[in-house]
């Protein structure tokens, strides 16, 4: 597709739940990208896939969240018995990385509200 | 660690008139990126500008131009001739150019700065 595609666009579960957000990148972009944005906050990192290579998971706030990249391409990101701290805008991104290329695209990203 | 700070939560300005965004960040790093990014309601993050660390000239695009200082650690943005269409949340972003294509290429964020454009 023309840009980063995130699905769904807004989801409501109940807490103790668990959601799985999609992420569908640019075809070609070979890093991948999730962030958080709480209400009044920055983004905050969560995790990064680039290539085959072994994701970073630094940013990932407990065991409860996990994500995989399927084929270098589609994304998703699992949250296990949700709680209401989980509330909040999750964005995807992807990039091509390379010498004098930097750069993201985002998705519009998924807005989870646990109730 | 990187941080990226944004000292102003809201700004206002007038249609047609300037405003200058706020940004410092902290780094030992030498090389290294630095972003501008608008998020109107749609949620979406836009690109509005970069620069490159090792540049000394301040990037432009159209109306939107950074003063960078290096040494002061500051990347303000300056917005001119101010459009309704430019309210939106402004993050300022710093990304570590060290070895891209690792895991250090993510961007850090500042908290934002929501610009209202007043008719």
């Amino acid at each position: 597709g023309a840009g980063v595609s995130q699905s769904p666009s807004n989801k409501v579960t109940e807490k103790g739940k668990d959601v799985e957000l999609r992420c569908d990148p640019i075809s070609g972009h070979t890093a991948l990208y999730w962030y958080r944005q709480s209400l009044g906050q920055g983004l905050e990192f969560l995790i990064y896939f680039q290539g085959n290579s072994a994701p970073d998971k630094s940013g990932l706030p407990s065991d409860r969240f996990s994500a995989e990249r399927t084929g270098g391409s589609v994304s998703t990101l699992t949250i296990q018995r949700t709680q209401q701290e989980d509330s909040a805008v999750y964005l995807c991104a992807s990039s091509f990385l390379g010498r004098g290329r930097i750069g993201y695209t985002f998705g519009s990203g998924t807005r989870l509200t646990v109730v | 660690a990187q941080t990226v700070t944004q000292s102003q939560p809201e700004m206002s300005v007038q249609e047609a008139e300037t405003v200058t965004l706020s940004c410092t960040y902290d780094t030992s790093e030498n090389n290294y990126y630095l972003f501008w990014y608008k998020q109107p309601p749609s949620r979406q993050m836009i690109l509005v500008i970069r620069q490159e660390a090792y540049k000394q000239q301040n990037a432009t695009e159209n109306r939107f131009s950074v003063n960078f200082q290096k040494a002061a650690k500051s990347f303000s943005l300056k917005i001119s001739d101010s459009q309704l269409g430019d309210t939106a949340m402004y993050f300022c972003a710093f990304m570590n150019a060290g070895s891209y294509g690792g895991a250090t290429n993510k961007l850090i964020f500042g908290t934002g700065t929501l610009l209202a454009v007043q008719p």
